[in-house]
């Protein structure tokens, strides 16, 4: 059974860099989309960003310039980095493995997050 | 890409219907519309993708429609257990992006 987890630093400065690892066990990262999403109170859900079964990603135009998403496929993981935090960067966030690859256009494919992890809040703060 | 949900929350029973109403701020291909559930402490739970198809697992008393900008969700008789906050989401294939809806709260009444 596919399960997902997510750790990283859960308390952070502003101007730091967020760093979270997801964890993937009972299934490979091969031939999958996996992406990283948050939530909070008052923005609701937001997609950050994914990578896909050929390592390229894609990103929240929002977010683009501070966040990076890539695999390891020897631990069987993949991470996200987004760089100086501020406030408004505390949320809840999860990681997810998509659907599968329905329709493709141009190298990239819809993939909506499935699976996900259970989430981990991190939280902004001087 | 901006969705809007409505209503903000419904106030229903058990055994009664219960319609979810999403709107996109431009014509969104059918097969790009999802639907989520979400529980408090819960992460969200795929319901719905391509507009009107069924994740695995999902019960046949949920059910989508829609196309263009209009999109709904439907759950034909509620169970105790359907009680949660929905979302739609959509998907933009060029530059690839995915939006969520704010989300409309379905309650006990």
């Amino acid at each position: 059974q596919l399960q997902l987890q997510e750790w990283g630093a859960g308390l952070l400065k502003p101007s730091e860099t967020l760093s979270l690892t997801c964890g993937v066990s009972g299934g490979s990262l091969s031939g999958h989309y996996w992406s990283w999403l948050r939530q909070t109170p008052g923005k609701g859900l937001e997609w950050i960003g994914e990578i896909n079964h050929n390592a390229n990603s894609n990103y929240n135009p929002s977010l683009k310039g501070r966040v990076t998403i890539l695999t390891d496929t020897s631990r069987n993981q993949f991470s996200l980095n987004l760089t100086s935090v501020t406030a408004a960067d505390t949320a809840v966030y999860y990681c997810a493995r998509g659907l599968g690859r329905l329709h493709c256009n141009g190298g990239t494919c819809y993939s909506p997050p499935l699976n996900w992890g259970q989430g981990t809040l991190v939280t902004v703060s001087s | 890409i901006v969705l809007t949900q409505s209503p903000g929350t419904l106030s229903l029973s058990p055994g009664e219907r219960a319609t979810f109403s999403c709107r996109a701020s431009q014509s969104v291909g059918s097969r790009y519309l999802a639907w989520y559930q979400q529980k408090p402490g819960q992460a969200p739970r795929l319901l719905i993708y391509g507009a009107s198809t069924r994740a695995t697992g999902i019960p046949d008393r949920f059910s989508g429609s829609g196309s263009g900008t209009d999109f709904t969700l439907t759950i034909s008789r509620l169970e105790p257990e359907d009680f949660a906050v929905y979302y739609c989401q959509q998907y933009r294939s060029s530059p690839p992006m995915y939006a969520f809806g704010q989300g409309t709260k379905l309650e006990i009444k």
